[in-house]
């Protein structure tokens, strides 16, 4: 059962649009929610996180949403780089029980020079 | 250098052996992690350690372990290696674990068992 989905295995996006990316979840204990970005042969790094507070989080070209009714989060790269290009893997996390973050399958984003 | 080193990168072995893969953080970070990385599954956790000599189970343990003598060092060993192994592994460490700490991942381990 997966809690944490990625419907969207790639994505490819032209060098200066918006890349959106989006993410779903299930479980409405999640309270915290993380991207990250992975490159070939690293591991994965954090980009950017937003609490369930809060519907939008903004940091420079990279800007989370969150729709707690629809369980649903995004993110928007604007403008698109093709340093950008990379799987972003969305992370949902619970305060309640055991600590663990949710890890969705990643989506891979081509940016196209 | 500082940061968090996986080693070794690459590693295959064959089904039945002790596998012994280690991570090593300069930070001193009280948490460290380890995850599988699998096509259609995403990272999944498989042991997490508190501090030293504090281990606990992640989603998927079984047949793993892991110990953690020194804050720095967190080995995971798969004691008997079964095909279904065969995965990237991804070890992550966090100061804290409040919502606002994320956690800082090496740059994996690929193992194949043949």
């Amino acid at each position: 059962d997966q809690q944490v989905k990625q419907n969207s295995p790639s994505l490819s996006v032209q060098e200066g649009r918006i890349s959106i990316l989006n993410c779903d979840y299930t479980n409405s204990m999640f309270d915290y929610f993380l991207w990250y970005k992975k490159y070939p042969a690293e591991g994965p790094t954090f980009l950017i996180s937003i609490s369930s507070i809060k519907d939008k989080n903004e940091d420079g070209r990279f800007t989370v949403f969150l729709n707690k009714s629809a369980k649903h989060l995004s993110l928007h790269i604007v403008p698109s780089q093709p340093g950008d290009s990379a799987v972003y893997f969305c992370a949902a996390r619970s305060t309640s029980g055991t600590y663990k973050y949710i890890f969705g399958t990643g989506t891979r984003l081509k940016v196209l020079a | 250098d500082a940061g968090i080193t996986q080693s070794p990168r690459y590693k295959i072995t064959e089904t039945g052996r002790q596998v012994t893969l280690m991570c090593h953080q300069t930070w001193s970070h009280s948490y460290m992690f380890w995850y599988r990385q699998d096509l259609g599954h995403g990272l999944r956790l498989i042991y997490y350690s508190a501090a030293a000599d504090i281990t606990d189970k992640g989603e998927v343990p079984d047949g793993y372990v892991v110990s953690r003598s020194k804050t720095e060092n967190f080995p995971l060993t798969l004691e008997s290696a079964t095909r279904s192994q065969t995965s990237v592994y991804f070890c992550a460490s966090s100061q804290r674990l409040t919502s606002t700490d994320t956690q800082y991942f090496g740059p994996g381990t690929r193992l194949t068992v043949l």
